[in-house]
């Protein structure tokens, strides 16, 4: 059974730092992996998606990272701002095409 | 396209009632997803349906709980009687199964049951 796992569950930094969640999954087989982000009582929003065969995708300052092997993936968030502040949540989708969620990294970005 | 949506986005129940929620997938879209996210469990997956059979509702809590997806254009979920614990956030989602395009959420439903 596939199981997601995120450290840290919160984080708290000052404004400009550069930061970086971690993301790993127990099974390797996966599809493809994607991170959300979801402001309070708000939905997910997507911020990259990144196909098993990719090892990264980079959108503006944010760029995630893949490595299938050990079942790890990173999001690289550059010069942060506080309006990155939210929860941060990484999805693999396994190979029955369902996707898991780990529970989140909850991002607080001090001015 | 306007994205998923879902309907209602907020609803207030007692206890014993019966609560049905509705989603649009995006056009196009051949996989639907309900989730259920508390702060207790995060984000669990409840059913999936592809090309409009349920696959997998493993996730389903118990018989309360109930899926249909009548065409493409549209699922819902049923929860007959309600309960307090029921009370959570369900997000439904969409995809198109084997693409690389990832997955599509609604804003969610809030659900409350007194």
């Amino acid at each position: 059974k596939q199981e997601v796992t995120q450290i840290p569950a919160a984080l708290s930094v000052p404004e400009g730092e550069n930061l970086v969640l971690n993301c790993s999954f127990t099974d390797s087989a996966i599809y493809n992996l994607q991170w959300f982000r979801q402001d309070p009582g708000k939905g997910l929003t997507s911020l990259l998606l990144i196909q098993s065969s990719q090892r990264e995708q980079t959108s503006g300052r944010l760029n995630a990272s893949l490595d299938k092997s050990s079942g790890r993936s990173t999001l690289y968030i550059a010069a942060s701002q506080p309006g990155d502040s939210a929860t941060y949540l990484c999805a693999v989708e396994d190979s029955s095409y369902k996707l898991i969620f780990g529970s989140g990294t909850r991002l607080l970005v001090r001015p | 396209d306007a994205g998923v949506i879902q309907s209602p986005r907020h609803e207030v129940t007692e206890m014993g009632q019966e609560v049905t929620l509705r989603c649009k997938p995006i056009s196009g879209h051949n996989s639907l997803f309900w989730y259920r996210q508390t702060m207790m469990r995060g984000l669990e997956l409840l059913i999936y349906f592809n090309n409009n059979v349920p696959i997998d509702d493993s996730g389903m809590p118990e018989d309360r709980f109930s899926a249909k997806m009548p065409n493409a254009s549209f699922s819902t979920l049923k929860i007959q009687p309600s309960e307090p614990r029921d009370s959570a956030v369900y997000f439904c989602a969409s995809s198109y199964r084997g693409s690389h395009y990832g997955y599509t959420f609604g804003s969610g439903t809030r659900l409350t049951v007194v």
